[in-house]
């Protein structure tokens, strides 16, 4: 059975630089066309990709968001990391992590799918 | 960015066939996925690389992906399909979603 779980802060203030870990069970980053994203909701509000890493350690960010993210593995704690710096309350948010599959589309690796997605972790960002 | 845009509402009546749109530069040239989201819950695949369902979902949920537009159909709707349903891309090494459709079965 293949289950993610987000921890991290409920709460932030503003300026603060956000750390969320997913824990991993069931599921192996060791394999190259494996990757886990992180993707966030803020309330009442439509999904918005954040970042996501594959079993290469390759890494992927949010165009408009790359320049305050960084997500990294530890594959023996089968852990994923996302650090989101310098916080406002726009980002309040549900943030989850999903685990997904990439595959070799057009001569490109590409995402193909989130199979497997955790509870989210509501993160409220207010001083 | 790479930018797609769905329909902000569907309303469908029990037993009748609901498709959501989903628009963007060029689609058709990529896969697309569709998630299914009810409230609380977190979202679930219901449709991967334009028309392949995963294990578990019905086949009542079918997808299809051309030109500029992917379409999600759900034939013979049910209200448990009640939801919100976002779509998905890759493009220039970057994921995106959809602004979401809810789907209402009345």
């Amino acid at each position: 059975q293949v289950t993610l779980r987000e921890s991290g802060p409920a709460l932030v203030n503003p300026t603060q630089t956000l750390t969320l870990t997913c824990t991993l069970s069931g599921f192996s980053l060791s394999t190259g066309g494996m990757c886990v994203s992180w993707i966030r909701q803020p309330p009442g509000k439509a999904l918005e990709w954040l970042a996501l890493i594959d079993g290469h350690d390759d890494k992927y960010y949010s165009t408009s968001l790359k320049t305050r993210l960084t997500i990294s593995k530890d594959t023996s704690k089968n852990q994923v990391v996302l650090t989101m710096t310098n916080m406002d309350p726009v980002d309040t948010a549900t943030y989850y992590c999903a685990g997904g599959i990439m595959i070799t589309f057009a001569g490109v690796f590409v995402l193909d799918r989130f199979d497997y997605w955790g509870q989210g972790t509501p993160v409220t960002v207010s001083s | 960015s790479y930018e797609l845009t769905q329909p902000p509402s569907v309303s469908v009546s029990p037993g009748q066939t609901a498709s959501i749109t989903c628009s963007g530069d060029k689609l058709g040239d990529k896969y697309a996925c569709w998630y299914q989201q009810k409230p609380g819950q977190s979202p679930v695949l219901v449709i991967h690389q334009d028309n392949k369902r995963p294990s578990g979902i019905p086949e009542r949920f079918s997808g299809s992906n051309s030109g500029n537009t992917a379409t999600l159909t759900i034939s013979g709707t049910q209200a448990m399909d009640e939801a919100d349903y976002y779509c998905q891309a890759w493009d220039s090494s970057t994921a995106e979603f959809g602004g979401g459709t809810k789907l209402t079965v009345l």
